[in-house]
């Protein structure tokens, strides 16, 4: 079975421009969460998608939504970016969402 | 909102020494994953809790649930090289799908 696949690997992009990230879960799962890692601030939730329907979304600002599609393949988008959205965004799926997740490589996002 | 915490953040051991990372909810947990990340890679499972006062083990790890339910920790006996990266707890409370990942705590091993 093919892996969890983000693309693209790495992004710059400058303050105030927006952005989408991509993953393409494990065949067959339908739940889909991201995750933004800083070393600041470790592994922060954004949000999970089951089935096409937001189940859960973490602390973060407007800026960041996201989707997910029949395939249940899901984007992420996060609008007027800010310095401090420089971070490694990490998606995982897993079968349900209840049991373990399988992480993708991540999308390493560098904001200038 | 839930927190979970680790201790320590960051320990540097020889290799064949022993580790233990501490994991705290601030809530009780329905289950309880670990995670460990590896330099420059993705977090990879490890394995899954769900009982009160489990104890499960994988060759040199050993994995604990607390009575309560609120913490969890994970011994490495006698450690290798290949055990550096940072070993994640995650939690969740409830029905909830949600998964609250700990601070994380960062293990070097040296010869």
């Amino acid at each position: 079975k093919a892996g969890v696949t983000q693309t693209p690997r790495y992004l710059i992009k400058t303050r105030g421009q927006q952005v989408t990230l991509s993953c393409s879960p494990i065949s067959g799962h339908r739940s889909v969460s991201w995750y933004q890692q800083t070393p600041g601030q470790g592994l922060q939730f954004l949000f999970e998608y089951f089935s096409e329907t937001q189940r859960n979304k973490g602390n973060f600002p407007g800026r960041f939504s996201g989707r997910q599609f029949s395939n249940s393949r899901s984007e992420m988008n996060v609008s007027t970016l800010e310095l401090g959205d420089s971070a490694l965004y990490l998606c995982a799926s897993s079968g349900t969402g209840n049991n373990e997740q399988f992480f993708g490589p991540g999308t390493r996002l560098t904001v200038l | 909102g839930q927190q979970v915490m680790q201790i320590p953040q960051y320990q540097h051991v020889q290799e064949g020494e022993d580790f233990t990372t501490y994991c705290n909810s601030s809530t009780t947990l329905s289950n309880i994953q670990w995670y460990k990340q590896r330099p420059g890679g993705h977090p990879v499972f490890l394995i899954q809790l769900v009982k009160s006062g489990e104890v499960k083990k994988q060759k040199r790890l050993t994995f604990q649930f607390g009575e309560a339910k609120k913490n969890s920790s994970l011994h490495i006996t006698a450690t290798q090289t290949t055990d550096v990266g940072t070993y994640f707890c995650a939690g969740r409370s409830g029905t909830a799908s949600k998964l609250t990942f700990g601070t994380g705590t960062r293990l070097q091993v040296t010869l």
